[in-house]
């Protein structure tokens, strides 16, 4: 199985500050991964698929990068509703797996 | 418009039966397929299995194989998740979610469930 490992586990940071979240990947995935939001009480939401592709209605100041092993989720200037978990998950074969998770904390 | 639909908290007692529902509207619930995923209390996103509701092809992960069956009524547009018997551990939040590519495609969860919340105490 794909096991897959975010970095770091907690974040603490500003708002304004610009953000990044690491996942790598135990083997190659190509572009097959995408990273979601999580707020406590609710459903995991999409924000980033194949790597890079911005999901509609997600705020442009969140970027996807990477192919192959590892990948990046990036929050250009992070906003006060963007403190959450946030989860990266490889769809390259039917054994789907997901990453630890990233809590973003308020500095 | 896209919704999945989960049936509501369980209290169950451990070596209880339970089998939870996942109703899909708003699009060919036949030709996505559909997850479910567990969120212990505290914890992260597990992968349990999904389903292809056209021909009810089922993959699970390794983790849960044995443990929990999943199913669909494409008559009815519903997903399932079951178990025979509850442990304590299995305390959790479940989610069904869709595979957003058609046909047997792969692709990122881009529709979820709001998640059945599965308490098994004594």
């Amino acid at each position: 199985d794909i096991q897959m490992t975010q970095s770091p586990s907690t974040l603490s940071a500003s708002v304004g500050d610009r953000v990044t979240i690491t996942c790598r990947a135990s083997q190659s995935i190509s572009s097959w991964l995408a990273w979601y939001q999580q707020k406590p009480g609710k459903a995991p939401k999409l924000l980033i698929y194949d790597a890079s592709s911005l999901e509609s209605g997600v705020p442009s100041r969140f970027s996807g990068s990477g192919s192959g092993t590892e990948f990046t989720l990036t929050i250009s200037s992070l906003q006060p509703d963007d403190f959450a978990t946030y989860y990266c998950q490889q769809y390259n074969s039917y054994q789907l797996t997901f990453g630890g998770g990233t809590k973003v904390e308020i500095k | 418009e896209v919704q999945l639909v989960q049936s509501g908290a369980e209290v169950k007692k451990p070596g209880e039966s339970l089998k939870i529902s996942c109703k899909g509207s708003g699009y060919s619930f036949t030709s996505y397929w559909i997850g479910w995923v567990r969120q212990m209390p505290g914890k992260g996103l597990e992968w349990m299995g999904i389903i292809y509701p056209g021909d009810s092809d089922t993959r699970y992960s390794p983790s849960f194989q044995g443990q929990v069956t999943i199913s669909a009524d494409k008559s009815i547009s519903t997903a399932y998740l079951q178990w025979s018997s509850l442990k304590a551990s299995d305390t959790a939040m479940y989610y069904c979610a869709r595979l957003g590519r058609d046909g047997y495609n792969l692709g990122p969860f881009d529709y979820w469930g709001q998640g059945t919340l599965v308490t098994v105490s004594s």
